[in-house]
């Protein structure tokens, strides 16, 4: 199974700044994606983040507030730009685990509180 | 993508089996059921996966009748740490397909086990 690591487990972030969240998958995975998860609300697919290629965005979510990198097959970063007290969310990366058995595996989410 | 229905909440005791089931009507021919759980302030937790029937593993069961538009998550003999959010998600797990990886939560069942 894929262990993730993230990094800032959590932070402070004032109004108007940038965080950018770090992702580093122990094995090669082809795809990566970025979900978000608001106070007491489920998961939300923000972007699917491919090597080599930009970044797919779900409705909702665009690059410029949210951009992606993915300079090889172990690691991705979520920068969220321009913060807002509707930022504070925790953000979780993930991975599919194989090519065909779904199964997700998550790092344990870096929580972001924005004043 | 097809969008799941869950109870919002269930209660239980300690020791009692759990069926929690999830409607799922515009379930694709490549979707399959996973269903994940999770504990506050960590990421969500594989716990199994099925296409049709009934699939078992260690810690659950899963009831997929023929028709395949619900599921039915069954915990046998919960005890206190059982309590946890529980997702029930459908799409498709094969590489290549329109939908893979684009598991959409739905809001999750909050399992509460009681002493």
């Amino acid at each position: 199974s894929a262990v993730i690591s993230q990094k800032p487990s959590r932070d402070i972030c004032q109004r108007g700044t940038s965080l950018t969240i770090q992702c580093q998958v122990d094995s090669q995975v082809t795809m990566m994606f970025w979900y978000r998860q608001q106070p007491g609300q489920s998961l939300t697919l923000i972007a699917t983040a491919n090597q080599g290629s930009e970044a797919t965005y779900e409705s909702g979510f665009v690059i410029d507030k949210f951009p992606i990198s993915r300079p090889n097959l172990t690691f991705s970063t979520l920068t969220v730009s321009n913060l807002s007290p509707e930022d504070s969310s925790i953000y979780l990366c993930t991975t599919q685990q194989g090519e065909n058995t779904g199964e997700l595996f998550f790092g344990e989410g870096s929580r972001l509180t924005v004043l | 993508l097809a969008k799941t229905t869950q109870p919002i909440s269930m209660d239980s005791y300690e020791g009692q089996e759990v069926n929690i089931t999830c409607s799922h009507n515009n379930i694709a021919t490549n979707d399959y059921i996973t269903w994940y759980q999770q504990f506050p302030s960590q990421g969500p937790r594989f716990i199994i996966q099925g296409y049709k029937t009934k699939v078992t593993n260690e810690v659950a069961s899963l009831f997929i009748p023929a028709d395949r538009k619900s599921s039915t998550l069954s915990l046998p003999r919960v005890s206190l740490s059982d309590t946890a959010v529980y997702y029930c998600l459908v799409g498709d797990v094969n590489a290549g397909g329109t939908s893979y990886g684009k598991l959409t939560f739905g809001q999750g069942t909050i399992l509460t086990v009681h002493p």
